[in-house]
C-alpha cells in the first residue's frame, strides 16, 4: 500500500546550520508528494509541494525535489533560524485526496 | 479568509462516556476531512466527505466512531463509547472540490481519555 518513511528525529540543530530532512515514499501510479509544518500550538500548515518527477518545491527557503528514479522527496534548507524550530510532516497522494503522512520530524534550532 | 474553525479545543473526559468534534471549514471547499493524530504518529484519514456524501470512510472504527456533514458545509465527529486509546488530536480539513487540491488544516481538538 501506500506510505512514506521519514527520518527519525528529534533533529537539534544551531542557527545557519544545513538542514535536510529524509522521506521516501511507496506508491501506486503517480503521487504527488508534500512537506507540512505544525509550529508549537498550530495546526498544519503545507510548506511546499510537487505534482510530478523532477519537480521542485520551494517555500520559506525550504526546498525539496521529487526524485522517482530514488522514490525520494528530502526537505532542505541551507541555513536554519530559531523561528524553523516545529515537526516537520512529509506525506503523499495518489489522485484521491487521500493524504498519507509520515511520523513526523521534530526539528529544534538553537541559537 | 478565515481558516477551518474547530470546537473545542480541550476535550478531557473518561472512557466509555460521549463526545463530539464540530468542524466548520473554509467557504466555498466542497471536500470535508477528519484526522486522527496519536501522540507521536502522523495524521491518519478517518473519513473524508465530499459536500454531504462519503467519499471514504475505510479507517473508521464505525463501532464507535460516527461523523456527519448534513448540509454540506459545518461536520460534527462523535465517539460513543470512547476508549483509553482514543486519546489523540483530531484534525479537521477542507479543500476545494477536485482531485489533488491542497488540503487546509484546522487547529485541532486535543481529547483526553481518562
Amino acid at each position: 500500500g501506500d506510505s512514506v518513511t521519514q527520518m527519525e528525529g528529534p533533529v537539534t540543530l544551531s542557527e545557519e546550520a544545513f538542514l535536510t530532512i529524509n522521506c521516501t515514499y511507496t506508491a501506486t501510479g503517480y503521487p504527488s508528494l508534500f512537506w507540512y509544518v505544525q509550529y508549537p500550538g498550530e495546526g498544519l500548515q503545507l510548506l511546499l509541494k510537487a505534482t510530478k518527477a523532477d519537480d521542485k518545491g520551494s517555500n520559506k527557503g525550504f526546498e525539496a525535489t521529487y526524485r522517482k528514479e530514488t522514490t525520494s522527496f528530502h526537505l532542505e534548507k541551507g541555513s536554519v533560524q530559531v523561528s524553523d524550530s516545529a515537526v516537520y510532516f512529509c506525506a503523499l497522494e495518489t489522485g484521491a485526496n487521500n493524504l498519507f503522512f509520515g511520523t513526523g520530524t521534530r526539528l529544534t534550532v538553537i541559537p | 479568509e478565515a481558516g477551518v474553525a474547530q470546537s473545542p479545543r480541550y476535550k478531557i473526559i473518561e472512557k466509555r462516556q460521549s463526545v463530539a468534534f464540530w468542524c466548520n471549514p473554509i467557504s466555498g471547499h466542497a471536500t470535508l476531512y477528519w484526522y486522527q493524530q496519536i501522540l507521536g504518529q502522523g495524521p491518519k484519514l478517518l473519513i473524508q466527505f465530499q459536500n454531504n456524501g462519503v467519499v471514504d470512510d475505510s479507517q473508521l472504527p464505525k463501532d464507535r466512531f460516527s461523523a456527519e456533514r448534513l448540509k454540506g458545509v459545518d461536520s460534527t465527529l462523535k465517539i460513543q463509547p470512547a476508549k483509553l486509546e482514543d486519546s489523540a488530536v483530531y484534525l479537521c480539513a477542507s479543500s476545494l472540490a477536485g482531485v489533488r487540491e491542497t488540503q487546509y488544516f484546522g487547529p485541532g481538538t486535543r481529547l483526553l481519555v481518562l
